[in-house]
């Protein structure tokens, strides 16, 4: 069965503090890995999708990378408006259901 | 905006009773997926759609059924409630079939059983 852990579960940073979230998968033929931002009490905002490792993707202050075994989200200088949770899921080739992490809760102070 | 819609944003019913979820895909979109987001669990897939077939199925209870329409809206219902079925409950949109499979969700149903 896929399995995906994210680590820390938490993370305080300074407005400007750049760090990495963690998510480490286990899966049956990796089809895709992929990042979603949500905010309390909304939906799962889609971020990027990777298929294969050595592939990077970035989208304004975020940069998600990957490995056969992880991926890396950094977030580079970051704002307040970047505090949400951020969740890794991953698909096998067997079929299309999103398996989830837990996911990261990140605040960012000013 | 994702361009998935669902309602009720909100939902209040009593144990024992049955409700409907509905969404509405985005545009062009053939699949549908529910998943339900608990605090102590995550966000867990329930059922898959597909063009108005049952495509894929997770750890969705025999109290728990769906369907996807002709016009490709899926409503998921949910009977005999517990208390434990409180959550928020999502759907998602894909085109299916195709490289670019990203998952696009709604902004979900809350629903709480008292």
């Amino acid at each position: 069965e896929d399995q995906v852990t994210q680590s820390p579960e938490a993370l305080r940073l300074q407005e400007g503090e750049s760090s990495s979230l963690n998510c480490s998968y286990t899966v049956s033929g990796l089809r895709g890995l992929f990042w979603y931002r949500q905010d309390p009490g909304k939906g799962p905002e889609f971020l990027f999708t990777l298929y294969s490792a050595g592939e990077e993707k970035e989208k304004e202050r975020l940069k998600a990378t990957l490995t056969k075994k992880e991926s890396f989200l950094h977030i580079t200088a970051p704002k307040p408006e970047d505090s949400a949770t951020y969740l890794c899921a991953v698909t096998n080739f067997g079929n299309e259901k999103l398996t989830f992490g837990t996911g990261t809760r990140l605040t960012i102070i000013p | 905006d994702s361009g998935v819609t669902q309602t009720p944003k909100h939902l209040i019913t009593a144990t024992g009773q049955r409700v409907t979820l509905r969404c509405s895909p985005r545009s062009g979109d053939l699949s549908v997926y529910w998943y339900q987001q608990s605090l102590d669990q995550g966000l867990q897939f329930l059922i898959q759609y597909y063009n108005g077939e049952e495509r894929a199925k997770g750890n969705i209870l025999e109290r728990f059924s769906a369907q996807q329409f002709p016009d490709l809206h899926s409503e998921l219902n949910l009977s005999s409630l517990e208390l434990g079925d409180s959550a928020l409950y999502f759907c998602a949109s894909s085109v299916s079939g195709t490289a670019t499979y990203e998952q696009y969700f709604g902004p979900g149903t809350r629903l709480t059983v008292t």
